[in-house]
């Protein structure tokens, strides 16, 4: 299995404000994920990460408010740009690696 | 389109006991894989089992296992010997083709009486 990380685990930010989430992987991934859960909801992915191209967003996702880099095989970084209220929620990071995603822990915002 | 079913919303079970928590499928592919997902309270997503759709053999890990009816498009979680730490929100998932996006489950909630 991958060992993943993100940073930071928690943060209360203010409106307008941006907030930067990085998912580091202990293994060289093709592939990396983000996702959106609200508390008891299951996952929205937001969009899918290959290194070496853009991301390609899912529907209602969109670069200028959630720009995604992966500089390299084994870390992303997700930005949630000019937040709102509606952008509280539990963002999480994956791996895809011997056929099976893995997840890090997981980034629980609050935008006030 | 492909979809996930749970439909048990929540499920509770005497903790020593068995449970089996339902998840069903549809897809036209023959050729996928199907997970177990548990995310307890601290919100970390763990793989619990993995199933490939061309095994006829049924997966197990330790006191999870699963009943795979293909024909059926049905893909259920057993777990034996209940223990307070399995509480947890579980949620099923198809995965669609070779970059690993998956489709999930609503989820279903698991609460272990002590």
């Amino acid at each position: 299995s991958a060992v993943i990380s993100q940073k930071p685990s928690r943060d209360i930010c203010q409106r307008g404000t941006s907030l930067t989430i990085q998912c580091q992987v202990d293994s060289q991934v093709t592939m990396m994920f983000w996702y959106r859960q609200q508390p008891g909801q299951s996952l929205t992915l937001i969009a899918t990460a290959n290194q070496g191209s853009e991301a390609t967003y899912e529907s209602g996702f969109v670069i200028d408010k959630f720009p995604i880099s992966r500089p390299n095989l084994t870390f992303s970084t997700l930005t949630v740009s000019n937040m709102s209220p509606e952008d509280s929620s539990i963002y999480l990071c994956s791996a895809g690696l011997r056929e099976t995603q893995y997840f890090g822990p997981g980034t629980r915002l609050l935008v006030l | 389109a492909q979809t996930v079913t749970q439909s048990q919303p929540e499920m509770s079970v005497q903790e020593a006991e068995t449970v089996t928590l339902s998840c069903t499928y549809d897809t036209s592919e023959s050729d996928y894989y199907l997970f177990w997902y548990k995310q307890p309270p601290s919100r970390q997503m763990i793989l619990v089992i993995r199933q490939e759709a061309y095994k006829q053999q049924n997966a197990t890990e330790n006191r999870f296992s699963v009943n795979f009816q293909k024909a059926a498009k049905s893909f259920s979680l057993k777990i034996s010997d209940s223990q307070l730490g399995d509480a947890a929100m579980y949620f099923c998932a198809y995965r669609i083709d070779s970059n690993y996006q998956l489709i999930w489950g609503a989820g279903t909630k698991l609460i272990i009486k002590p």
